[in-house]
């Protein structure tokens, strides 16, 4: 058991940039969760996967995010044409069944 | 639509010393899960302690222990013979049911705790 490992730890962008994060789950879970952290606040829920299926969205999720789990393994977050209020840390989750989180160490987005 | 408040953004304590981060929350709902989160630098989310809701008693966990008030709404952690590696940012949390059969949970503004040697 590895935990849950998120790639990369900090991603600097220009505004207007396409960036993607990658999430690696502990491999017997089957529950993936995306959320976003800004600062001075708790992490915010933006989507959910089981398996390969993205079962729940979040409204904080704009058209220009986009998330994938192919195969129920990797997770990937998108975010098209950065701007500057996308700025936080990005945290992923697993868990299998109803078991509690756990949660990756995040990817720090700085959109400069 | 389920709300957590931490009201204080910063407690320090000595070292060896007792500290008690307050939390307050918002429920419609009878039987529900509370949560504390320690995150440190390395910025993990770990799990400290949980409370379920229908259970009276006050969890406990080590140096780490609950005030668990269900009438007042109010989850307050005790951080006892504090260490230098309690100093962290800690998060409470409510344990919210999604329609998928999930569940996500909700955060507040977290409190930053300095241990001072």
């Amino acid at each position: 058991d590895t935990g849950v490992s998120q790639d990369p730890r900090h991603k600097i962008t220009k505004r207007g940039q396409n960036v993607t994060f990658r999430c690696d789950p502990i491999s017997e879970h089957n529950r993936l969760y995306w959320y976003r952290q800004t600062l001075g606040q708790g992490p915010e829920f933006l989507t959910y996967f089981q398996n390969e299926a993205q079962l729940e969205k979040s409204r904080l999720l704009s058209d220009r995010f986009s998330a994938e789990r192919p195969k129920g393994s990797f997770s990937t977050l998108e975010i098209q044409r950065t701007e500057q209020g996308d700025s936080a840390m990005y945290l992923c989750a697993s868990s299998i069944l109803y078991r509690d989180y756990t949660f990756g160490s995040g990817t720090r987005l700085t959109v400069v | 639509a389920q709300t957590v408040t931490q009201s204080q953004p910063e407690m320090s304590v000595q070292e060896a010393e007792t500290v008690t981060l307050s939390c307050t929350y918002d429920t419609s709902e009878s039987d529900y899960y509370l949560f504390w989160y320690k995150q440190p630098p390395s910025r993990q989310m770990i799990l400290v302690i949980r409370q379920e809701a229908y259970k009276q008693q006050n969890a406990t966990e080590n140096r780490f222990s609950v005030n668990f008030q269900k009438a007042a709404k109010s989850f307050s952690l005790k951080i006892s013979d504090s260490q230098l590696g309690d100093a962290a940012m800690y998060f409470c949390a409510y344990r919210s049911f999604l329609t998928s059969g999930t569940y996500k949970y909700i955060f507040g503004t977290g409190t930053r705790l300095k241990v001072l040697a």
